[in-house]
């Protein structure tokens, strides 16, 4: 069964307004968890890893103020497209890695987000 | 950061054939490993590779490691219609990223 698990799996929401996905580890705790955007036909984009307790180390082009990151707990961190727009329609994907760096990372089964 | 390189960027094949997929980085790794992914799905985990290993093997799928080249290849031999699907390899990195490659689009023909 899974591991990690993403919710809400697809998600519409009107331009101008927030959504938050959830990716929660369910039998581990996960220090480090990796968000990925993905577009149709393409590979996944690393866009951020949050560290439980601190904060999200972004990627190169990825705006913080736009994507909001918080890892709260070893079990669950959260990603908010703020103020969403047509254009950040996309397929988002959580990662978390069980125990240090090196060890297994599982996948969530992605979200499905569409800004109308 | 998008570092890995699939090659080739899509493959088409018989059923039966075998079908070879190469991904190249360029940072030193912890270890390397290979997934699927359905249209619109997520990520299937196929086989990790550690960066002490050379070869690998899991059912029909075989995987090899060259670091000095910076290079894996997956073999999926004797091909089926339910292989059809895109394949990612992603690099466990050093500084604790995980970095997926662009993929390989393989498509089995009957």
């Amino acid at each position: 069964g899974a591991v990690v698990s993403q919710h809400p799996s697809r998600v519409i929401c009107k331009s101008g307004t927030s959504v938050k996905i959830e990716c929660r580890s369910l039998d581990f705790q996960a220090t480090t968890m990796f968000w990925y955007r993905q577009f149709p036909k393409k590979s996944l984009m690393l866009m951020a890893t949050s560290n439980e307790g601190s904060k999200a180390t972004y990627e190169q082009g990825v705006e913080k103020d736009k994507f909001l990151i918080n890892h709260a707990s070893l079990t669950l961190s959260t990603l908010t497209v703020t103020s969403a727009h047509p254009e950040d329609s996309s397929f988002y994907i959580c990662s978390a890695r069980r125990g240090s760096s090196g060890n297994t990372i599982y996948f969530g089964e992605g979200s499905w987000l569409t800004v109308v | 950061s998008q570092q890995g390189e699939e090659d080739p960027q899509a493959l088409s094949i018989q059923e039966g054939e075998n079908a070879t997929m190469n991904c190249s980085y360029k940072t030193s790794i912890n270890n390397l490993q290979w997934y699927r992914q359905n249209s619109g799905r997520g990520l299937v985990h196929l086989i990790l590779i550690r960066s002490n290993e050379r070869e690998k093997h899991s059912g029909r799928l075989r995987v090899t490691l060259d670091t000095s080249k910076k290079s894996s290849s997956l073999l999926i031999t004797a091909s089926r219609a339910a292989d059809t699907a895109s394949y990612f390899c992603a690099t466990d990195e050093r500084d604790d990223k995980i970095i997926f490659g662009k993929g390989t689009r393989l498509h089995i023909l009957p």
